[in-house]
C-alpha cells in the first residue's frame, strides 16, 4: 500500500499570509494525487486534482504543484474561511486508495 | 444539483449489524462508481470501499474484507453498505462519495453526502 505522509500537522498563519502544506508519498503516484479540505462538521471537498488542476469553483489562490512522490498545497493569501483541515489523497496505485493524515491550518 | 444524502447510521452493539444506504439525485447515477469513506471521531479519512457501474468490481479496505459489502441499485439511484460483525474500531461518520469520473481507474472523491454516524458499543 502507498503511505502518504503530510507536514506539519498543524500551520499556524495569519490571514493573508501564504500557507504551503507539503505531501509526501512512499513510493511513486505519477500526478494521481487530489487535495480536499474538510471544515469542522462538515464533508470534505475536492480542491485539486491531477496534482495541480483546480476543481470547478475552486479560487485561484489555491495551487498545487509536484510530481512523483513530493507535492505541495499552497494557499497563496489565507482568507478566514480556508482555516480547516487538508489532506491529500493518491489515485494511481489502488486499491487502496490512500489518504494522508492531514494538516490543520490555523489562526496565528 | 449533485446530492448525495447518507442514512441508516446509529447506535450498535459489537458483533451487530447494520445496513447504511446514500440516496443520489441531480446526476446520472448509473454511470458513475461509488464509494464509501468513513472517519473515526477527531481521525483522519479511511477509504472503505468502492463500487463500479455494472456492480461487477467491488473493493475494500482490508479492515473491512469480509465483514462489509458494497452494492447499489441504479433503478434506485442507491448505494448501500451492509456491515456486519462491526468492532468498536468501526465508528465514525461513513460518508457516501461518488467518483470524480466515470470509472475506478482515476478514483477521487466528488462530491461527498454530509455523512452518517455509526457508533458500535455496548
Amino acid at each position: 500500500d502507498i503511505v502518504m505522509t503530510q507536514s506539519p500537522a498543524t500551520l499556524s498563519v495569519s490571514p493573508g499570509e501564504r500557507a504551503t502544506v507539503s505531501c509526501r508519498a512512499s513510493q511513486s503516484v505519477s500526478s494521481n494525487l487530489a487535495w480536499y479540505q474538510q471544515k469542522p462538521g462538515q464533508a470534505p471537498r475536492l480542491l485539486i486534482y491531477g496534482a495541480s488542476t483546480r476543481a470547478t469553483g475552486i479560487p485561484a489562490r489555491f495551487s498545487g504543484g509536484g510530481s512523483g512522490t513530493e507535492f505541495t498545497l499552497t494557499i497563496s493569501s489565507l482568507q478566514s474561511e480556508d482555516f480547516a483541515v487538508y489532506y491529500c489523497q493518491q489515485y494511481n496505485n489502488w486499491p487502496p486508495w490512500t489518504f494522508g493524515q492531514g494538516t490543520k491550518v490555523e489562526i496565528k | 444539483e449533485v446530492q448525495l444524502v447518507e442514512s441508516g447510521g446509529g447506535l450498535v452493539k459489537p458483533g451487530g449489524s447494520l445496513r447504511i444506504s446514500c440516496a443520489a439525485s441531480g446526476f446520472d447515477f448509473s454511470i458513475y462508481s461509488m464509494n464509501w469513506v468513513r472517519q473515526a471521531p477527531g481521525k483522519g479519512l479511511e477509504w472503505v470501499s468502492s463500487i463500479n457501474t455494472a456492480s461487477s468490481e467491488t473493493f475494500y479496505a482490508d479492515s473491512v474484507k469480509g465483514r462489509f459489502t458494497i452494492s447499489r441499485d441504479n433503478a434506485k439511484k442507491s448505494l448501500y453498505l451492509q456491515m456486519n460483525s462491526l468492532r468498536s474500531e468501526d465508528t465514525a461518520v461513513y460518508y457516501c462519495a461518488r467518483s470524480y469520473m466515470t470509472s475506478l481507474t482515476y478514483n477521487l472523491f466528488h462530491p461527498w453526502g454530509q455523512g452518517t454516524l455509526v457508533t458500535v458499543s455496548s
